[in-house]
């Protein structure tokens, strides 16, 4: 089945710097790749997600890109604030096989003021 | 207010006594969906639901049980539960299960389910 790996497993940061989350996976049919941020005591959030079909997504500060040859995704995070401190999980799926997630150990981010 | 909603959000039982998690949403959404969280090993999926009547396997299935004889509910069945299976659980829904237009592959996620098995 499905394998995600994800690093680093903590990171911390200056604010105001960039944070990169690198994760791989071993199924090349997978073709679905979130991101989630899970903020302490509450459910992951979805901040971005890419398809098979795109190399590169965008939204404001937060970008993911998708390398399919290599098997591997990440998620940038530019001029980081504070409240981006948080723990960010990838995942892998593939959708059209019906929707069984899988995701990565989880990145703690700490952004310092 | 669209959201997922999971009941109780904590509970201590005892090994072996019967419970049930209960997860619901109000987004009329087809796909529901089953996790667990553990230090160090992320989310893993238990069950997963493309829609009414249709259940299927994730990666960590064993002593877990689910049903979905409404759109809106899903709930979690542990028969017997056992002192690993102490953890916190998600529900998540999302509108498709298939890859449909933009966004409506999103999952939502509950707020979280603290269970402890003594």
């Amino acid at each position: 089945g499905e394998n995600v790996e994800q690093h680093p497993s903590t990171l911390s940061v200056q604010e105001g710097d960039s944070a990169v989350i690198k994760c791989t996976y071993s199924d090349s049919a997978s073709n679905y790749f979130p991101w989630y941020k899970q903020e302490l005591g509450k459910g992951p959030q979805l901040i971005i997600d890419i398809r098979s079909n795109v190399g590169e997504k965008k939204d404001q500060r937060i970008a993911v890109t998708l390398n399919k040859t290599a098997k591997h995704f990440s998620l940038h995070i530019t001029e980081t604030q504070p409240e981006d401190s948080a723990v960010y999980f990838c995942a892998a799926s593939k959708a059209y096989y019906g929707q069984n997630f899988v995701f990565g150990p989880g990145t703690r981010l700490s952004v310092l003021p | 207010e669209a959201q997922v909603t999971q009941n109780p959000r904590y509970l201590i039982t005892v090994t072996g006594k019967k419970l049930t998690v209960t997860c619901s949403q109000n987004m009329n959404h087809e796909y529901m969906s089953w996790y667990r969280q553990d230090p160090g090993l992320g989310l893993r999926q238990i069950y997963y639901s493309m829609n009414v009547e249709v259940t299927d396997k994730g990666d960590v299935p064993e002593g877990y049980k689910v049903s979905r004889k409404e759109k809106r509910n899903f709930p979690l069945i542990l028969e017997s539960p056992s002192p690993n299976q102490t953890s916190l659980y998600f529900c998540a829904s999302s509108l498709v299960w298939g890859t449909g237009p933009e966004g409506t592959d999103t999952q939502y996620f509950g707020p979280g389910t603290r269970l402890t098995v003594l």
